[in-house]
């Protein structure tokens, strides 16, 4: 099973800020991985999948890079609406598929 | 806009079997993929496993023996059943859209429903 470790576990910066965000697997997953975001009492929302790719709706200052085992998410400037936790996911052989732990990004 | 709405009995005893259910609102069951996944209180979010409209299932390791999938296309609905639950089996339960033909990233999600396991 691959693992996903992500980094930091929690990132406290300001509105206007600019975060980034570091999922590590623990073998190649080439370029097959996902980023959500979670708030609380929310459904998760896919933000970005095979690495780079924005899903339907999400707006272009969130953008994701990488290959193999390091990948990152970016924040160009933080929005209010961007604090919440976001966990990473790879696809690259089932069984099965798993998850980072997830970085909580929150208002310093 | 598609919407998916889990539910089910919060509490089990140990050795019951779990019932869930998702009711997909505004859109269809069909042509798509469909995930249950759980997130167990401190723990990495888990694919339970996955099903086509189609009814063909394939489920994680670790759950395969307990873990029963099925799809409702008449009335728009996953189950998910999970026989002889343990405490270890306390989790929040999401079920998820798989994103067209890349199934394996999940587009819609539901809120997710707690499910307790105690005597």
């Amino acid at each position: 099973e691959i693992v996903l470790t992500q980094s930091p576990a929690t990132l406290s910066l300001s509105p206007g800020e600019r975060a980034t965000l570091s999922c590590r697997a623990s073998q190649s997953v080439s370029t097959y991985l996902a980023w959500y975001q979670h708030k609380p009492g929310q459904a998760p929302r896919l933000l970005i999948y095979d690495v780079s790719i924005r899903a339907t709706g999400v707006p272009p200052r969130f953008s994701g890079s990488g290959s193999g085992t390091d990948f990152t998410l970016t924040i160009s400037s933080l929005e209010p609406e961007d604090f919440a936790v976001y966990f990473c996911q790879h696809r690259s052989n089932w069984p099965p598929w798993t998850f980072g732990q997830g970085t909580k990004v929150d208002i310093k | 806009q598609v919407q998916l709405q889990e539910s089910g009995p919060g509490l089990l005893k140990p050795s019951e079997t779990l019932s869930l259910t998702c009711t997909v609102s505004g859109g269809t069951v069909s042509f798509y993929y469909w995930a249950w996944l759980r997130q167990s209180p401190g723990k990495k979010l888990e694919w339970i496993g996955y099903i086509y409209y189609s009814g063909s299932t394939d489920y994680s390791p670790s759950l395969r023996s307990r873990v029963t999938m099925s799809v409702d296309t008449a009335k728009n609905q996953l189950s998910l059943r999970l026989r002889s639950v343990t405490a270890a089996d306390t989790a929040v339960y999401y079920c998820a859209r798989g994103l067209d033909y890349n199934y394996y990233y999940l587009d819609v999600w539901g809120k997710g429903t707690t499910v307790i396991v105690s005597s």
